[in-house]
């Protein structure tokens, strides 16, 4: 089952912006981790953030989360051509190790 | 160089035979996992193992198969009876560090059912 959904499915923007996509998940979580997929490849993992913790910062990537509204935002600062991927996010449970992944959100940067 | 390494990257099959696709990491992660990708979608697990000798069925178990006889090996059978075997097949592994599960992930083997 799906538990999160990125909003939006699509995304383009100019080079040098800033890219945010969204993930809703429906049940508590542990954790809440990122992950880029490049056309054809594996994941790679991005970032994670604790269930206690609101905000996260690594590089150009800033994510935050809300468990209040169970959702999360990555935010892409100065976006390069090289960030075209689709962004995944996935929760764990208490005591699980199964990630359950999101639909994706698809983005696109335009040189 | 550590890793996960899947093979082979492209597979066809004829519809009614079985299919291994294998997955071998030397990261001496303890679990390992397999999923499916349909196109732009996400990932849906199949099965996953926490321990040599022991797998659980994930969300998408039915026609397939797997065996975990070996810490760095998690083949994955992709049976007859998998009714839309055409996907790509993404294989996992992790180290369970404190409560953080990340996963580190292989190329993916894109399977082709005719």
């Amino acid at each position: 089952s799906q538990q999160g959904e990125e909003d939006p499915q699509a995304l383009s923007i100019q080079e040098g912006e800033n890219a945010t996509m969204n993930c809703s998940y429906k049940t508590s979580i542990n954790n809440l981790q990122w992950y880029r997929q490049n056309s054809g490849r594996g994941l790679v993992h991005l970032i994670l953030i604790r269930s206690n913790e609101r905000e996260k910062h690594s590089g150009r990537l800033r994510v935050t989360l809300d468990t209040s509204k169970k959702s999360s935002s990555l935010l892409i600062t100065a976006s390069r051509a090289a960030d075209t991927a689709s962004y995944f996010c996935a929760t764990d449970n208490f005591g699980n190790e199964k990630l359950t992944f999101g639909t994706g959100t698809r983005l696109t940067i335009i040189p | 160089d550590g890793g996960i390494t899947q093979s082979p990257k492209y597979l066809f099959r004829k519809e009614g035979q079985n299919v291994t696709l294998s997955c071998e990491q030397n990261l001496n992660h303890d679990a390992m996992y397999w999923y499916r990708q349909d196109p732009g979608q996400g990932l849906r697990l199949i099965y996953y193992s926490q321990i040599v000798n022991d797998f659980q069925k994930g969300d998408i178990a039915e026609g397939y198969s797997v065996s975990r006889e070996k810490k760095e090996s998690f083949p994955l059978t992709v049976t007859s009876a998998q009714k839309n075997p055409t996907a790509f097949y993404l294989c996992a592994s992790s180290i369970v560090q404190g409560t953080s599960y990340e996963q580190y992930f292989g190329p993916g083997t894109r399977l082709t059912v005719t």
